[in-house]
C-alpha cells in the first residue's frame, strides 16, 4: 500500500494564477484532511471531509475549495494564489470520525508563490 | 482561544540518553491526545496516543504522561538514538467542543536533536 499520496512535491506559482493540489488515500479510509504548515508552526487545518460526499471548513478555509471526487481523492484548490498561501500542505487520512482515529499523512507539496 | 503548545523549541541529547519533550494544553475539555514525529521533508507521522481517561500510555521506547491537572503532556524517548532527530508535534482533539469529528489542533513542535 502507498499509503497517503501527494502531487505535486512542489509547485511555484505567480500571484494570482489557481492550481489544484491533488491526494489519493489507497486505505479504504472514509475521511480526508487538508493541512497547512508555516514555518515554524504546527499544522493548521484547512478542510475535512468526513465521509464521500462532504466537506467541511477546518480552521483556516479562506482562499480554498476542495472536492471529495470519490472515497480515494480530496483534492484542494486555490482559485487566486496569494504569496500568504506560500506553505507546506499536507493531506490526511483516517478511518473514520472518532476521535481516537489515527490520521495518516501523505508527504507533503511544497508551494511557493511569487 | 483554546491552544496547544510546546515548552522548548529545540532539545538536545546524547545518544542512549533518555529524551522528554514536553506539551502545554489549554482545552480542559480534550480527550484524545497525539505525538507526531515529523523528519525533514516528510509528513507527520504517528507516535503514540493517549485518552484523557488513562495517565500513562507506554509504546516500544517512548512514552506518553498524561496529567489533566495541569494539563501537561510529555513524551518519553528511551535510549534516544540518531533516527529519532525529528520535530516532534502534540496534538489534542477538542472532540466535545468541536461537535464531534476528527479535528485535531497542533501545537508549534520541538525540534529533537540527538548528538553522537
Amino acid at each position: 500500500n502507498a499509503g497517503v499520496t501527494q502531487t505535486p512535491k512542489f509547485q511555484v506559482l505567480k500571484t494570482g494564477q489557481s492550481m489544484t493540489l491533488q491526494c489519493a488515500q489507497d486505505m479504504n479510509h472514509n475521511s480526508m484532511y487538508w493541512y497547512r504548515q508555516d514555518p515554524g508552526m504546527g499544522l493548521r487545518l484547512i478542510y475535512y471531509s468526513a465521509s464521500e460526499g462532504t466537506t467541511d471548513k477546518g480552521e483556516v478555509p479562506n482562499g480554498y475549495n476542495v472536492s471529495r471526487l470519490n472515497k480515494r481523492e480530496f483534492s484542494l484548490r486555490l482559485e487566486s494564489a496569494a504569496p500568504s498561501q506560500t506553505s507546506v500542505y499536507f493531506c490526511a487520512s483516517s478511518g473514520g470520525q472518532g476521535a481516537g482515529e489515527k490520521q495518516y499523512f501523505g508527504p507533503g507539496t511544497r508551494l511557493t508563490v511569487l | 482561544g483554546e491552544s496547544v503548545g510546546l515548552h522548548l523549541p529545540t532539545l538536545s541529547v546524547q545518544e542512549g540518553d533518555n529524551s522528554i519533550i514536553n506539551c502545554a494544553y489549554s482545552n480542559s475539555a480534550s480527550d484524545y491526545f497525539i505525538w507526531y514525529k515529523q523528519e525533514s521533508g516528510k509528513g507527520p507521522q504517528f507516535i503514540i496516543d493517549i485518552r484523557s481517561n488513562m495517565d500513562k500510555r507506554q509504546g516500544q521506547r517512548v512514552t506518553v504522561l498524561l496529567n489533566k491537572t495541569v494539563k501537561h503532556l510529555s513524551l518519553q524517548i528511551a535510549a534516544t538514538q540518531p533516527g529519532d532527530s525529528a520535530v516532534y508535534f502534540c496534538a489534542e482533539n477538542p472532540w466535545i467542543l468541536t461537535g464531534g469529528g476528527n479535528k485535531l489542533t497542533f501545537g508549534t513542535g520541538t525540534q529533537l536533536k540527538v548528538e553522537l
